[in-house]
């Protein structure tokens, strides 16, 4: 089955600075990968998503990355502010037949002031 | 909020009792699944049901049972669990099951802690 591993766990950066956190999946079907951040004693909330057939995607001050050959995609947070701080789970997924999404193990993003 | 609730938001309880999980989504979705969180893992689906009927069922132990009445309601009974089961159970729904690219949208948890 897919397996999906994120780096890093955990992850500091400046307030302002860009936080990048990355994700490889094995199958090679899987054409649909979501981003879910999840703050402190809320559920996931979808943040941004890419399909197979899109190298790139941005929703203002985030962006997704996508490299097929390499299976790996990548979370991109520019201009980093206090209320990004939250756990990112990154997910891939087979559009048809099992359609149960995989998640990463998760990465602890803060943002210091 | 996202429109998925669920109660209690904690639980504790001990390795003989029966408690059970509420999910209610307010969405007019179809599909509604169960995960379960535990520190420093992936999340980890358990169950799965479209239009009242269970589609998916991970090799979840049988101390967990879920049950549908209905596509705005889902609960997941618990009964015998062991201290390993303690971790955060999530809910969420999407509109259908059909393809694996609707988005999902969670509750906030219930923390389960058993003793």
């Amino acid at each position: 089955g897919e397996n999906v591993e994120q780096h890093p766990s955990t992850l500091s950066v400046q307030e302002g600075d860009s936080a990048v956190i990355k994700c490889t999946y094995s199958d090679s079907a899987s054409n649909y990968f979501p981003w879910y951040k999840q703050e402190l004693g809320k559920g996931p909330q979808l943040i941004i998503d890419i399909r197979s057939n899109v190298g790139e995607k941005k929703d203002q001050r985030i962006a997704v990355t996508l490299n097929k050959t390499a299976k790996h995609f990548s979370l991109h947070i520019t201009e980093t502010q206090p209320e990004d701080s939250a756990v990112y789970f990154c997910a891939a997924v087979v559009d048809t037949g099992r359609r149960a999404l995989t998640f990463g193990s998760g990465t602890r993003l803060q943002v210091q002031p | 909020e996202t429109g998925v609730t669920q109660t209690p938001r904690h639980l504790v309880m001990g390795m003989t009792n029966k408690k059970s999980l509420k999910c209610e989504q307010h969405l007019g979705h179809n599909a509604m699944y169960w995960y379960k969180q535990s520190a420093k893992k992936p999340l980890e689906l358990m169950f799965v049901y479209s239009l009242e009927e269970r589609v998916e069922n991970n090799s979840v132990p049988s101390r967990f049972s879920p049950e549908c009445p209905n596509s705005s309601h889902l609960f997941l009974h618990l009964h015998t669990l062991q201290p390993e089961d303690s971790a955060l159970y999530l809910c969420a729904s999407s509109q259908d099951w059909t393809s694996g690219s609707e988005t999902q949208y969670f509750g906030p948890g219930t923390r389960l802690l058993v003793l």
